[in-house]
């Protein structure tokens, strides 16, 4: 059983260079996450989805889109890639907010902009 | 955005010392309180999802505490180990469907 599988795991991006990252998960989850981890900062929520077909904004959600076309994978996408942007990328996954077993994430992507 | 403040920012503590972390979060809002261990390299893996006020949950020498009306939650490490160190991280998850992060408190276990 994969459980949350993320690719890919290290990148590097020149300014204004597009990438998508994927995110699938095994597990036949609702609902998917996509997190952006910087020093001091903890996880904040860049996009999420409660079901195929469906995505929502998070708390930092410019600059980035993303798409569930179908129920296991969640593709995070950036268009023109910022030094900003330059973070560790978590994908997580839950099957409801109630589920004992909390969120399952991903290994990460760690994501450079130069 | 909902505010979900954790304390104290890092610990350390010696072999064997017990300790404690807080969650605290706007108890308006409150619909289930998680908490992850997060250790370096790794990903986030669920301790505990706590729902209801007065919720206790226990794991081994970790156990958590709830407290919905006045908003928040207390992380327990009994007879800490070098091996429990980690950050620890509080979500608070909310009724549209997201989870809201604390920053997270760093524990550090000396032999």
């Amino acid at each position: 059983n994969a459980g949350v599988t993320q690719t890919p795991k290290f990148r590097v991006l020149k300014t204004g260079q597009s990438m998508t990252l994927l995110c699938a998960q095994d597990m036949n989850h609702e609902y998917m996450y996509w997190y952006r981890q910087d020093p001091g900062m903890g996880l904040r929520l860049i996009h999420y989805s409660v079901g195929e077909g469906t995505t929502a904004k998070g708390e930092v959600p410019d600059g980035y889109n993303v798409s569930r076309l179908k129920k296991q994978n969640f593709l995070l996408g950036l268009e023109s890639a910022a030094p900003s942007q330059t973070s560790v990328y978590f994908c997580a996954s839950s099957y409801s907010q109630y589920s004992p077993a909390g969120y399952t994430f991903g290994s990460g992507t760690r994501l450079t902009v130069v | 955005i909902l505010n979900v403040e954790q304390s104290p920012q890092s610990l350390h503590v010696q072999e064997g010392d017990s300790t404690n972390f807080t969650c605290s979060f706007p108890s308006s809002n409150f619909y289930a309180l998680h908490w992850y261990r997060w250790e370096t390299a790794k990903s986030p893996e669920a301790l505990f999802v706590m729902t209801l006020n007065g919720d206790e949950k226990k794991k081994g020498r970790i156990s958590a505490t709830l407290n919905t009306k006045e908003g928040y939650s207390y992380l327990y490490i009994k007879g800490s180990q070098p091996e429990d160190s980690a950050t620890y991280l509080c979500a608070l998850g909310t009724n549209a469907g997201k989870s809201t992060f604390g920053d997270g408190t760093t524990l550090t276990v000396k032999p």
